[in-house]
């Protein structure tokens, strides 16, 4: 089955505690994505990939970090979390660099930071 | 820059009525655009999507939505209301090559009456 896997679902965790969220797709999709979801700012883009080892920003990359080393894998990584990244953290991917092509999402990942 | 409106946060409609979920947009360049569907505790589901072929499109579940470049708009509707359809929808634009960044907009939360 076609899809994009995320783990943990949900994390709580203390603020200044690293922490990596994984994402993991098995389309060989080249293009991926992570989005934050917050209440009545709807979804906002944090970083994005368009291949292996090419990863930019997006609109909201301030206190995270990603990496791209494998075509499936984009984890999502959190160096010192604070409370505000408290959030419905979605990956997604899509199979080329084209905008026409959907993007697939994945399950979502609730972070709470206390 | 892009950037979508969706008009009214909060939309109530009997079962068996129209749907109609409005979205605004706006782009430098001709655009991409997409409604997803967003049950509850799960990802975003695609519905449907424009990419400049006909201006009316079809997606699953009955809806459709039709572009309309002279009102940089392109509203969701559906003929009849079914209680499955209670989730949150969002309308989102790409403006294509390059990054595949998905603006999104605030989202509109569906209720069905029954």
């Amino acid at each position: 089955e076609a899809q994009v896997t995320q783990n943990p679902r949900y994390l709580i965790t203390v603020t200044g505690k690293k922490l990596t969220v994984t994402c993991s797709q098995n389309m060989n999709h080249e293009y991926m994505s992570w989005y934050r979801q917050d209440p009545g700012l709807g979804l906002r883009q944090i970083y994005y990939s368009m291949n292996v080892e090419v990863t930019d920003k997006g609109d909201v990359p301030e206190g995270y970090k990603v990496s791209r080393k494998e075509k499936r894998n984009f984890p999502l990584i959190l160096e010192s979390p604070s409370p505000n990244q408290t959030s419905l953290y979605f990956c997604a991917s899509s199979q080329g660099l084209a905008g026409s092509y959907e993007q697939y999402f994945g399950p979502g990942t609730r972070l709470t930071v206390t | 820059a892009q950037s979508v409106t969706q008009l009214g946060s909060h939309v109530s409609v009997s079962e068996g009525a129209l749907v109609l979920l409005r979205c605004n947009y706006s782009s430098s360049v001709p655009p991409y655009l997409f409604w997803y569907v967003q049950y509850p505790n799960q990802g975003l589901q695609l519905l449907l999507k424009y990419t400049s072929a006909a201006t009316l499109v079809k997606g699953i579940n009955d809806f459709e939505a039709e572009f309309k470049k002279s009102e940089t708009s392109f509203h969701l509707t559906k003929p009849s209301a079914h209680m499955s359809d209670a989730a949150e929808y969002f309308c989102a634009v790409s403006e294509g090559w390059g990054n595949e960044k998905l603006t999104f907009g605030t989202g509109t939360r569906l209720t069905i009456i029954p």
